[in-house]
């Protein structure tokens, strides 16, 4: 089975910080994604990537930065936390573009609390 | 850009009953794929079921099946003889066959089922 590991379950920070979220995959993905879930808003796409050192913004990057050294690691970077980035982080990751039809598979999120 | 709609925030329903949760799209494209997926209380969003467009016939996973009808833009699911493992929230979802393999989320549905 897939494996998408975030590296906190819970997080909470202070307006200003510098903020990483980690994201692991032990599947030799080449895609990987992060989304933002809020009530009534669904899952938002933050940033993707879609090979090491690539990435692409996705629907709402504003305040956001992505690092993606190696394969298996995606980092999602909050700049200057803001009390609006407070949220649900979810990582996913799926296999490349020749395989369109491959789901991705979800992280079990990060609950991120901006004081 | 393409949407997605899921007109009904909340539904209940008896256990072992059947239920069916709406799921609405916007899209120019003909050829892409519809995902649904099941978020528990424990967060980690779990692949249900899938559909790709080309195909006519409805998928089918055990209790769970679909209802594609391409020219009303409609992916419906649903979930036959409801167990109490079922209580989730359920996010639909839609992916371009062409470009990048982003997700578009809809705003999910709570499912809560009643013993």
């Amino acid at each position: 089975d897939v494996k998408v590991t975030q590296s906190s379950r819970y997080l909470v920070k202070r307006t200003g910080e510098k903020v990483f979220l980690e994201c692991v995959q032990d599947m030799d993905h080449e895609n990987m994604f992060w989304y933002r879930q809020d009530p009534g808003l669904g899952l938002r796409l933050i940033y993707f990537s879609y090979d090491v050192k690539m990435k692409e913004k996705g629907d709402i990057p504003e305040g956001y930065s992505v690092s993606r050294e190696k394969k298996e690691r995606f980092s999602l970077i909050l700049e200057s936390a803001s009390t609006n980035q407070t949220s649900m982080y979810l990582c996913a990751s799926s296999r490349g573009t020749a395989i369109r039809n491959q789901p991705q598979h979800f992280g079990d999120g990060t609950r991120l609390s901006i004081l | 850009a393409q949407t997605v709609t899921q007109s009904q925030p909340e539904m209940s329903v008896q256990e072992a009953e059947t239920v069916t949760l709406s799921c609405t799209y916007d899209t120019s494209e003909s050829d892409y794929y519809l995902f649904w997926y099941k978020q528990p209380p424990s967060r980690q969003m779990i692949l249900v079921i899938r559909q790709e467009a080309y195909k006519q016939q409805n998928a089918t996973e055990n209790r769970f099946s679909v209802n594609f009808q391409k020219a009303a833009k409609s992916f419906s699911l649903k979930i036959s003889d409801s167990q109490l493992g079922d209580a989730a929230m359920y996010f639909c979802a839609y992916r371009s066959r062409q470009g990048a393999q982003k997700l578009v989320f809809g705003q999910g549905t709570r499912l809560t089922i009643n013993p």
